[in-house]
């Protein structure tokens, strides 16, 4: 089974700065996706940026960015030029595409960006 | 499209009570599965399937049943309600051949 560990419950940041949520996992497979969900107070689930674990080039969508470190098993996301309506719970999640197409997610980190 | 629709948004039950969660989607996706969320957590697995006819169990699958009878349909059904099963409910779908749950809305379960 698959472990998902965000380990900061909560973080703040200042508008327009950059900041940077951890997480790592456990597998014993070698084809996996990774993902990054944002849940604003209306707690729709909203996909942020998505990383193949075939794929060693870290993904980047506009100000999102992460850092995939496959031999660590470290899957960060970073945060550039941070808005306010960038607060949100951010959960990190692990795919093993032979299991149904199900998500593990991470306990998730709770981002407060400050004007 | 509508995606992926849920209903009630909000219910409220007595212990022991029964009900069914609803949830559908018109992208005629073969998966989809049922999370829930308690406060302050991520989502876990309940129950999900791979296509008509074929459920199979999640991370935390007591206390809950369900079905798939149709591609569009996949409710969930509560059989006696428990206090500790007040949570935020999800439905989710994706394809055989892609990568990316679709989410529903959630409903907000609250047993007394």
């Amino acid at each position: 089974a698959q472990t998902v560990t965000q380990s900061q419950p909560e973080m703040s940041v200042q508008e327009a700065e950059t900041v940077t949520l951890s997480c790592t996992y456990d597998t014993s497979e070698n084809n996996y996706y990774l993902f990054w969900y944002k849940q604003p107070p209306s707690r729709q689930m909203i996909l942020v940026i998505r990383q193949e674990a075939y794929k060693q080039q870290n993904a980047t969508e506009n100000r999102f960015s992460v850092n995939f470190q496959k031999a660590a098993k470290s899957f960060s996301l970073k945060i550039s030029d941070s808005q306010l309506g960038d607060t949100a719970m951010y959960f990190c999640a692990f795919m093993n595409n032979n299991a149904g197409n199900m998500l593990t997610f991470g306990g998730g980190t709770r981002l407060m960006v400050k004007p | 499209n509508a995606g992926v629709t849920q209903t009630p948004k909000f219910q409220v039950l007595k212990t022991g009570q029964s009900m069914t969660l609803q949830c559908a989607q018109d992208m005629n996706h073969e998966y989809m599965s049922w999370y829930r969320q308690d406060p302050g957590m991520g989502l876990r697995l309940i129950h999900y399937s791979v296509g008509a006819g074929i459920t199979d169990q999640g991370e935390v699958p007591n206390g809950y049943n369900v079905s798939r009878s149709t591609t569009e349909d996949f409710p969930l059904r509560l059989l006696s309600a428990a206090p500790s099963q007040t949570s935020v409910y999800f439905c989710a779908s994706t394809g055989a051949y892609t990568d990316t749950q679709y989410f529903g809305p959630g409903t907000r379960l609250t047993v007394l």
